[in-house]
């Protein structure tokens, strides 16, 4: 069965700074990968997703995620953060003969001024 | 654009009532969910649907029944309501491929006394 591990809670970060969300999955075969970001009362919007090909994925409001097979990781990236990135990001996994997917803990992000 | 509308988006329930959540997509989507989201567990599948007049259970469909009578909409039942159902039910929509995102409501936060 597949599952997917966000290890970091909480992360609180300045405006302006980095960001780095991990996320680590366990399935057997070729994954399909999302990010997905949740605001405070809001559903959850797609931030980009992998299938296949190039392994450095570009998403919506400036964030990008990489696929390390190797590592069994998709770990999600912004270079400078926005007050407005403050919210609930998850990592979801799927599969190629599965309808369903499975989603991390979730990880919140705090950005202080 | 509506996208996926759920109704209601607040309810309380006293424990043995009975209600209906209603999911709404004007997608044309083939594939529909309901998830439940609880403080640090993310997001788990409690039932979906690959097509009109068919249902399947997810991760935790204990307590919970499901209909698709018309491929637009998803209702999710709870007969007999119970405290540890308190939580807030998503619902999510997707085209028919595996490897397609999934589209999210704004969700029902569901109180049960």
């Amino acid at each position: 069965a597949q599952s997917v591990t966000q290890p970091d809670i909480h992360i609180t970060v300045s405006e302006g700074a980095s960001l780095e969300l991990r996320c680590n999955y366990s399935y057997g075969a070729t994954p399909y990968l999302f990010w997905y970001v949740q605001s405070p009362g809001q559903g959850l919007q797609l931030l980009l997703k992998y299938f296949s090909g190039d392994t450095l994925v570009q998403g919506i409001k400036g964030f990008e995620a990489e696929f390390k097979r190797s590592q069994s990781s998709f770990n999600l990236r912004k270079p400078s953060v926005h007050w407005s990135d403050a919210a609930e990001y998850f990592c979801a996994v799927g599969s190629s003969n599965d309808y369903k997917l499975s989603f991390g803990a979730g990880t919140t992000v705090t950005v202080r001024a | 654009n509506a996208g996926v509308t759920q109704t209601p988006k607040f309810r309380v329930l006293k424990t043995g009532q009975s209600m209906t959540l209603l999911c709404a997509q004007d997608m044309n989507h083939e594939y529909m969910y309901w998830y439940r989201q609880d403080p640090g567990m993310g997001l788990r599948l409690i039932h979906y649907s690959v097509g009109e007049g068919t249902t399947a259970k997810g991760e935790v469909p204990d307590g919970y029944n499901v209909s698709r009578l018309k491929k637009q909409n998803f209702l999710l039942g709870l007969e007999s309501a119970a405290p540890s159902q308190t939580s807030v039910y998503f619902c999510a929509s997707e085209r028919q491929a595996s490897n397609q995102p999934q589209h999210f409501g704004d969700g029902t936060r569901l109180s049960i006394l």
